[in-house]
């Protein structure tokens, strides 16, 4: 029972830099969400989807894109890394907006030199 | 906006002691309420949920919180620690129906003394 998968776990890049986080879930549901997490901050929303096809912004969402092709799939790119973005990168689904209840992958620790 | 305080970063224990961790939110309707745990190098796990109805709310694990709506707090609880209970907890609000959408507080580190 896999429930959210993110790869890769950790992640060095340079300034300029592009890569994609990725998020899988097994779980068929509709809503993902992608956090960072900072010391001190806890947790920001930065993108978030409703389903196949329907993204939307969350709290700080400069600097990133997200798509949503299927169900499963919620990747997360950075176009152009910046020092900023050095973080822990979380990916939520939920199946319902009303359970309240997220289910979260293990994160991804990207740093930014 | 709405908006989540946990205004204690640190708190120590010994195991077997009661805990109580506070959680403050500013918001004009009653939110959805939450408590998550995060585990050292885990992702975060669902303690218990305030919707409505009783205020008083049982979690997994043990732990309780209790929704105070004149004091907008939503403070979480144990009677008794355990040493596994060392971790990050974390309250959030969300919109009634943006489930997906949580606003975190910043998080209380809890260590538990042997």
């Amino acid at each position: 029972n896999a429930g959210v998968t993110q790869t890769p776990k950790f992640q060095v890049l340079k300034t300029g830099q592009s890569m994609t986080l990725q998020c899988a879930q097994d779980m068929n549901h509709e809503y993902m969400s992608w956090y960072r997490q900072d010391p001190g901050m806890g947790l920001r929303l930065i993108h978030y989807s409703v389903g196949a096809g329907i993204t939307d912004q969350g709290e700080v969402p400069n600097g990133y894109n997200v798509s949503r092709s299927t169900t499963e799939d919620f990747p997360l790119r950075l176009l152009s890394a910046a020092p900023s973005q050095t973080s822990v990168y979380f990916c939520a689904s939920t199946a319902s907006l009303n359970t309240g209840e997220l289910f979260f992958g293990e994160g991804s620790r990207l740093t930014v030199l | 906006a709405q908006s989540v305080t946990q205004p204690d970063i640190h708190i120590t224990v010994s195991e077997g002691a009661s805990l109580e961790l506070r959680c403050n939110y500013s918001y004009g309707a009653t939110p959805y309420l939450f408590w998550y745990v995060q585990s050292p190098g885990q992702g975060l796990q669902l303690l218990l949920k305030y919707f409505s109805g009783d205020t008083l709310v049982q979690g997994i694990k043990g732990f309780e919180a209790e929704f105070k709506r004149s004091q907008s707090s939503f403070n979480l609880r144990k009677p008794s620690v355990h040493w596994s209970d060392a971790a990050e907890y974390f309250c959030a609000v969300a919109l009634t129906g943006g489930g997906n959408k949580l606003t975190f507080g910043t998080g209380t580190q809890l260590k538990v003394e042997l």
